[in-house]
This record gives structure tokens, C-alpha cells and sequence, in this order.
């Protein structure tokens, strides 16, 4: 079955302790990205990768790393997780030069004490 | 800049009755424009695209370019569309999959 992955689901820590969440896709989508989602803000873009080793920003990268050293994988990396990071994360795949129609993973909350 | 504005954050409608969806874009060039929902405990999934020209669902969303917007209809509105909805702009061709979302309509459908 075509899907994206993303692991833990659910996720509570503390605040500095590093985390990592995962994201696979078996697609073999090049197009790879995270959002998160927050209340009245709807979906907004972190990081996204057009393909093996290329990353680039979104629009509210600051905290966050990401990596793209396989295809099917790109992991979100929270180094020092704060309060604000508190928050429903997705990733999603695409072909590169798609329709625009994105395929979601089932998303990962985040809670930050 | 770009931009997708959904201005309302909670649409309530009796079944039957029909609805709307705001979207309004800002974009210079020529726009993909994209419908996106959240069911409950649901992944996001895409509901349909402005160059399809299709009905999903019952749904149906015209781009008019004049007024820069793409609304969401459905004529009878039934209990399971009752969903997060979002609309979606893509206009950087050459970045592929990138999308720019809207802030979100909850819609409720009461019986």
C-alpha cells in the first residue's frame, strides 16, 4: 500500500531533550517536506527536499533540522525542543514536478513541557 | 506574496442546506489552486484541483482569476462532509509539490 509514515504518532517531553520524528514513503517520491499545524494558522511549510541531499527552508524552519540522505526518508530533528514547538506535525511526498497533490503521513503530536 | 486566505474559521450548515467555502489567493503569475480535507482522525487528502475541472464528492470549486478566488460549493450539504478544510496554491512550477495553505475551514454539517 502507497503510504507516508511518520513516527511516534504521540510524543510528550521536556524541554532541551533532543527528538527525532521520523518520515518514510514508499512511493518513490523524489518531493519530501513537514508542516505543522497549529489552530487559526493552518498548515504552515518547515523544511522540505526536492530530492536525495537537497533541503531547503520553509517558512518557520528555526528550531528545526532536517535530513535527506535516502530517498524514502526524511526525519524531522527538534535539537533543543522549546514550549512553542508544541504542535501537529505532517510530512508529505510528492513527485517533483507533480500536480501539486501532496500524500500526507497520519501526522505526530507534539507536546513540549 | 503569496498568500491563501480562508476567511472563516467555522462554517455550520443544516444538511440539505448548501455551502460555501471561501478561498481567496494572492499570486502573481498563474496559480494551481488545490482543496484539501481532514476528516476526523483522518490524514489530509486531496479533494480536488482547479485543473481537473472535476466533482468530488459533490464538490466543486471554479478559479476565477478576476476576484483572485476559488470557493468550495456543494449544492446539498450531508453529515459526513462535516471536515477541516483547506485550500492550497502551488505556483512555483519548477519546486514541484510545494504548497502554500490556507489557514483552514472547519465545517460542520448538523442533522
Amino acid at each position: 500500500e502507497a503510504q507516508v509514515t511518520q513516527n511516534p504518532r504521540y510524543l510528550i517531553t521536556v524541554t532541551g531533550k533532543k527528538l527525532t520524528v521520523t518520515c518514510s514513503q514508499n512511493m518513490n517520491h523524489e518531493y519530501m517536506s513537514w508542516y505543522r499545524q497549529d489552530p487559526g494558522l493552518g498548515l504552515r511549510q518547515i523544511y522540505y527536499s526536492m530530492n536525495v541531499e537537497v533541503t531547503d527552508k520553509g517558512d518557520v524552519p528555526e528550531g528545526y533540522k532536517v535530513s535527506r540522505k535516502e530517498k524514502r526518508n526524511f526525519p524531522l530533528i527538534l535539537e533543543s525542543p522549546s514550549p512553542n514547538q508544541t504542535s501537529l506535525y505532517f510530512c508529505a511526498s510528492s513527485t517533483r514536478r507533480g500536480t501539486g497533490e501532496l500524500f500526507f503521513g497520519e501526522g505526530s503530536r507534539l507536546t513540549v513541557l | 506574496a503569496q498568500r491563501v486566505t480562508q476567511p472563516e474559521k467555522l462554517l455550520s450548515v443544516f444538511k440539505g442546506a448548501p455551502v460555501e467555502l471561501k478561498c481567496n489567493y494572492s499570486y502573481s503569475g498563474s496559480p494551481e489552486l488545490f482543496w484539501y480535507v481532514q476528516y476526523s482522525r483522518q490524514r489530509l487528502q486531496l479533494l480536488l484541483r482547479h485543473i481537473s475541472r472535476e466533482s468530488i464528492k459533490g464538490f466543486t470549486a471554479d478559479l476565477n482569476k478576476g476576484e483572485t478566488s476559488f470557493h468550495l460549493k456543494k449544492p446539498f450539504a450531508q453529515e459526513e462532509d462535516s471536515a477541516m478544510y483547506y485550500c492550497a496554491l502551488s505556483g512555483l512550477g519548477n519546486q514541484g509539490g510545494k504548497l502554500i495553505f490556507g489557514q483552514g475551514t472547519e465545517l460542520s454539517v448538523k442533522p
